[in-house]
């Protein structure tokens, strides 16, 4: 069975404090590792696809890499409006499995 | 270019009734999957469409159905509510089944009560 897990839970950052967040996953046949952002009662922005171990991409302050285990979003120099659940999910057959998320709060 | 749009956005229903929810996909796309997502988790898979047909199923029971259009547009229904039902639903559209990069919706937020 798919497995995704976030950490922390909740994290809680200083304006301009870089950070990691972390997706470890098990899965049978990977097609694809997504990173979406969430805000309160919206739907899931679409930030990232890595296919490949060894894989990064970037989009202003934030960065995504992939090993063969686990995922991480790194978070340069974070602003109040970085403030959102950040969701993984791994691509397997036709779904998408989720983790829990990491809910991020920055403060000014 | 128009995004992933839902409606209604919000909805309040009572234990054993039926629900419709709608979901108009991205222009381009031809898949479109439903996800239910309770309050503090992830999304979880519900069913996909491709083609008007079902295309993959989660650990959903049967009152959970759907349908998709030849334009491309989509409804999840639920019947006989429960209370555990109550979440926010979310439609993705992609441009092809398997799990290329899926666009979502602003979700329909279901009460059950």
């Amino acid at each position: 069975e798919d497995q995704v897990t976030q950490s922390p839970e909740a994290l809680r950052l200083q304006e301009g404090e870089s950070s990691s967040l972390n997706c470890s996953y098990t899965v049978s046949g990977l097609r694809g590792l997504f990173w979406y952002r969430q805000d309160p009662g919206k739907g899931p922005e679409f930030l990232f696809t890595l296919y490949s171990a060894g894989e990064e991409k970037e989009k202003e302050r934030l960065k995504a890499t992939l090993t063969k285990k686990e995922s991480f979003l790194h978070i340069t120099a974070p602003k109040p409006e970085d403030s959102a659940t950040y969701l993984c999910a791994v691509g397997a057959g036709n779904m998408l499995t989720f983790g829990g998320g990491t809910r991020l709060m920055v403060k000014p | 270019e128009t995004g992933v749009t839902q409606s209604p956005t919000h909805l309040i229903k009572t234990r054993g009734q039926q629900v419709t929810l709608r979901c108009s996909s991205q222009s381009g796309h031809n898949t479109v999957s439903w996800y239910q997502q309770a309050l503090g988790q992830g999304p979880q898979f519900i069913f996909q469409y491709y083609r008007e047909e079902e295309n993959g199923r989660g650990n959903f029971p049967p009152r959970f159905s759907g349908l998709q259009f030849p334009n491309y547009s989509s409804e999840l229904n639920v019947n006989a509510l429960e209370l555990d039902d109550s979440a926010l639903y979310l439609c993705a559209s992609s441009q092809r089944t398997g799990t290329s990069e899926a666009f979502f919706g602003q979700g329909t937020r279901l009460t059950v009560v």
